[in-house]
């Protein structure tokens, strides 16, 4: 079993819909917790980061971890064909180089 | 600001070939990593560097090399190159030397080997 599990996708909805993106863990000693957007043929951007548990929001994203649950999720509000991506969680514990990151999810707005 | 640059940006190999991959940041940041993207399997960490003069595995180092030639470099080399190794390489960059979510990628290699 994947230390991160994340549904590949792909997820397309229709424009201005509101998106949910999830991912599970299973190394309850994960403190940060990172979303982060590649577009095709590019290198990953960070998005959004939570540190430990509860919601972060920036613009039409929120993250969201709940730690008891090992779940994160992303939602995107009001989505628009320039977000369609792959979106990759990662996260690490507190004294690791290391992210471990998700497969990433392919989501796809149409038009 | 270029951010990181990794060259080139393609790449096709003969089995048991040998080929570096270059990469620079001109951020000033203190570490630099060596990922492979491979369908399926998310980002996976080849080598680390925290600060000049030091680097470490990650999760898959067997069949690379990595040297810290600079504070702004740091080469991948493959020395003999295996199918298995057809992947997306990125390099990434981060200010702090220590745990740190905030990494910087460049535009990733594409190398095959046949």
């Amino acid at each position: 079993q994947k230390e991160v599990e994340q549904d590949p996708g792909p997820l397309s909805v229709p424009e201005g819909a509101i998106v949910s993106l999830n991912c599970t863990y299973s190394n309850s000693a994960f403190q940060y917790f990172m979303w982060y957007r590649q577009y095709s043929r590019k290198g990953p951007e960070l998005l959004m980061y939570t540190y430990s548990s509860g919601n972060k929001e920036d613009g039409r994203f929120t993250a969201q971890v709940d730690k008891s649950s090992k779940y994160i999720s992303l939602f995107i509000r009001d989505s628009q064909p320039s977000d369609s991506a792959t979106y990759l969680c990662a996260m690490s514990g507190d004294s690791n180089y290391q992210l471990i990151w998700g497969a990433g999810t392919k989501l796809i707005i149409k038009p | 600001n270029a951010g990181v640059t990794q060259t080139p940006k393609f790449q096709v190999l003969k089995t048991g070939q040998s080929m570096t991959l270059q990469c620079a940041q001109d951020m000033n940041h203190n570490s630099m990593y060596w990922y492979r993207q491979d369908p399926g399997m998310g980002l996976r960490l080849i080598y680390y560097s925290a600060s000049e003069g030091t680097t470490d595995k990650g999760e898959v180092p067997n069949g690379y090399n990595v040297s810290r030639l600079n504070k702004r470099e740091f080469s991948l080399r493959l020395e003999s190159a295996a199918p298995s190794q057809t992947s997306v390489y990125f390099c990434a960059s981060s200010l702090l030397t220590g745990p740190s979510y905030e990494q910087y990628f460049g535009p990733g290699t594409r190398l095959t080997v046949t």
